[in-house]
């Protein structure tokens, strides 16, 4: 069965800091990759995914996501976090062919202006 | 126009008792799909609905767990003789068609709490 790590479980950073969020996953096949976020008060969106092709991907409000296959790695950037970044964001994999998502247990990130 | 719903907001229940779990999805949305969000976990899939018919299973826990969806649109995730560990929020999921090409789109979720 697949897994999804997420190194950092409480992230605190100032507005216009740089972030990276790490995302590891253990499955030996050919995955799906996504980053979802949860806005406090909110349901849970897709931010961005990736299924085959260019292996950095771009989604909303600035955020990227670069897949290192080598690594079973997908990380997620921006460049200048806002204050309206402050959310929760979750990693997920899912074999390709499954329909089912597999999260990783989250990342809290707290912007503070 | 609406996103999925979730009947109710919040469920409080006793040991032993049974629920029904209320999902409404994206109207014309064909997959449907039931993740479980315990504290400060991810969500966790229990099953997959296309159409009418469940496509995977995998994620019930157990056979007190069980999801029925008999016209292709809403769906009612049952839970029997439910336990403490049963607590959680149960979320629901819906896209346009089956594979992840398409985007699920998540509803509020269901807070249940088994005292």
């Amino acid at each position: 069965a697949q897994s999804v790590s997420q190194h950092n479980h409480h992230v605190i950073l100032s507005e216009a800091a740089s972030l990276e969020l790490g995302c590891n996953y253990s499955y030996g096949g050919t995955v799906n990759l996504f980053w979802y976020v949860q806005y406090p008060g909110q349901h849970l969106q897709l931010l961005l995914k990736y299924f085959s092709g260019d292996p950095l991907v771009k989604g909303i409000k600035g955020f990227e996501a670069e897949f290192i296959k080598s690594k079973f790695s997908f990380n997620l950037r921006k460049p200048s976090v806002q204050w309206s970044d402050t959310a929760e964001y979750f990693c997920a994999v899912s074999p390709w062919g499954a329909d089912g998502l597999t999260f990783g247990k989250g990342t809290h990130l707290i912007i503070q202006p | 126009g609406a996103g999925v719903s979730q009947t109710p907001s919040n469920k409080v229940t006793e040991k032993g008792k049974y629920v029904e779990l209320r999902c409404d999805p994206i109207s014309g949305h064909t997959a449907l799909y039931w993740y479980r969000q315990s504290l400060g976990q991810g969500p966790e899939f229990l099953i997959y609905f296309q159409g009418t018919g469940a496509a995977d299973d995998s994620g019930l826990p157990n056979d007190r767990f069980f999801a029925v969806r008999p016209e292709g649109s809403v769906s009612t995730l049952k839970i029997q003789r439910t336990e403490r560990g049963d607590s959680a929020v149960y979320l629901c999921a819906s896209s346009l068609n089956p594979g992840l090409v398409n985007e699920q789109f998540f509803g509020p979720g269901t807070r249940l709490t088994v005292l």
